[in-house]
């Protein structure tokens, strides 16, 4: 069965940095270009970071570019995001998402499996 | 301020049909981008509904389906029943982002 679990969350403050992890069981990990995606307290979903479709590089949303940088550890089936300068609009429950299928062309057909996410609060 | 437009609620008794609108541009579903739909439960983590604008994953019930047309994406809900009210969030990609983006989420109320 294909899982998604996420860590990593918690109360930091504002300039101060954190990393999330999420281990994926039932899948192999670098066959997909993982994404972050997250939801601030009542709001919507917003897309923060995917893989390229070469697996090594990163994108991410301008809200984050510059301070947040995504990576992998395939040997441990584990992506990660690392949060610097965190700032309070950062508060937010972070999901890690894979691609429903990825091919030498990219990945596509949205987001199939979600973990349950981990909430990290920016707060002075 | 969403790249994708929603409404921001919808309703209906059960039974009856509703449709949640999606709107892009030319960078995103105008230009040929598949558009995903998403369920979101309270408090729970979001579910695909609809993936490259018409197909049901497995275990997804008929009574939903999608469409795309254009710069507008929409999801039709027949048979409207209790358990179905939830968040429900477009999704696509954007070329001048270079990333996905989501709508801001339409809010299902049944009556």
């Amino acid at each position: 069965e294909v899982q998604l679990l996420e860590s990593g969350g918690g109360l930091v403050q504002p300039g101060e940095s954190l990393r999330l992890s999420c281990v994926a069981s039932g899948f192999t990990l670098r066959s997909y270009d993982m994404s972050w995606v997250r939801q601030a307290p009542g709001k919507g979903l917003e897309w923060v970071s995917s893989f390229s479709g070469s697996g090594d590089r990163g994108h991410y949303a301008d809200s984050v570019k510059g301070r947040f940088s995504i990576s992998r550890d395939n040997s441990k089936n584990t992506v990660f995001l690392h949060m610097n300068s965190l700032r309070v609009e950062d508060t937010a429950v972070y999901y890690c998402a894979k691609p429903r299928y990825c091919s030498s062309d990219g990945c596509s057909g949205g987001f199939d499996r979600w973990g349950q996410g981990t909430l990290v609060t920016v707060s002075p | 301020q969403s790249v994708l437009t929603q409404p921001p609620s919808v309703s209906g008794a059960p039974g009856q049909r509703v449709t949640i609108s999606c709107t892009g541009s030319s960078s995103n579903i105008g230009a040929g981008f598949d558009v995903h739909w998403y369920q979101q439960l309270p408090g729970t983590a979001p579910k695909l509904l609809i993936y490259a604008n018409t197909y049901r994953p497995s275990g997804v019930p008929d009574r939903f389906s999608g469409s795309k047309s254009d710069t507008s994406a929409s999801l039709a809900i027949t048979g409207l029943q209790a358990d179905d009210e939830a968040d429900y969030y477009c999704q696509s990609y954007d070329s001048s982002l270079s990333g996905s983006v989501f709508g801001g989420g339409t809010k299902l109320t049944v009556l």
